[in-house]
């Protein structure tokens, strides 16, 4: 159990289009989410904690009119990235805590090109 | 704000040998948790192994163990009868347990990454 999903795995987008990334979780409700970004040999940069039905808390330096989170769902939360651009190209990790435990499930990443 | 420091950015052992991995942190609180993540070349992150703060005892996962040292605020990883499959990027995190809005996010530490020569 405790299987997060993600969509698409690979994504290759046009500089000024947006593109969305969905993270799911299969088997169980999930009442945080949380996406990080990940740049090549890097850390794991947290991007966004989301929480279902409220808005996402954003960490410093991260734009939050252009990485756009919605956690609509217990089992669904999207990250957009709008009007991108070359230097968003990344790999982005979305997780999930089930209800208050201390694990959280990571998704298997999205590879996102930006030409 | 907790921090979390990983001073080896690589290692490499031989196969079968053992092989310890360092992770320094630095927190203000007492009860919290420290975590082991596994990131092979899929990049799919895996917990290899946990620890509570609370607890004094090592926290071991068949050829993975800790060494918690709280007071020093050390805790590093000790994989023995290493196999290449093992080979990976290892990430140290720290979580506290706090039960307030943005205490669930994990705090990660640069990542070692660990290379077995067979």
């Amino acid at each position: 159990g405790a299987v997060v999903s993600q969509h698409p795995s690979w994504v290759i987008c046009k500089s000024g289009t947006s593109v969305k990334i969905e993270c799911r979780s299969l088997d169980f409700q999930a009442t945080t989410m949380f996406w990080y970004r990940q740049f090549p040999k890097q850390s794991l940069m947290l991007m966004a904690t989301s929480n279902e039905g409220s808005k996402a808390t954003y960490e410093q330096g991260v734009e939050k009119d252009k990485f756009l989170i919605n956690h609509a769902s217990l089992t669904l939360s999207t990250l957009t990235v709008t009007s991108a651009h070359p230097e968003d190209s990344s790999f982005y990790i979305c997780s999930a805590n089930r209800d208050r435990g201390y694990e959280q499930y990571f998704g298997p990443g999205t590879r996102l090109t930006v030409t | 704000a907790q921090t979390v420091t990983q001073s080896q950015p690589e290692m490499s052992v031989q196969e079968a040998e053992t092989v310890t991995l360092s992770c320094t942190y630095d927190t203000s609180e007492s009860d919290y948790y420290l975590f082991w993540y596994k990131q092979p070349p899929s990049r799919q992150m895996i917990l290899v192994i946990r620890q509570e703060a609370y607890k004094q005892q090592n926290a071991t996962e068949n050829r993975f163990s800790v060494n918690f040292q709280k007071a020093a605020k050390s805790f590093s990883l000790k994989i023995s009868d290493s196999q290449l499959g093992d080979a990976a990027m290892y990430f140290c995190a720290y979580r506290s347990r706090r039960v307030i809005q943005g205490a669930q996010k994990l705090v990660f530490g640069q990542g070692t990454r660990l290379t077995i020569n067979p």
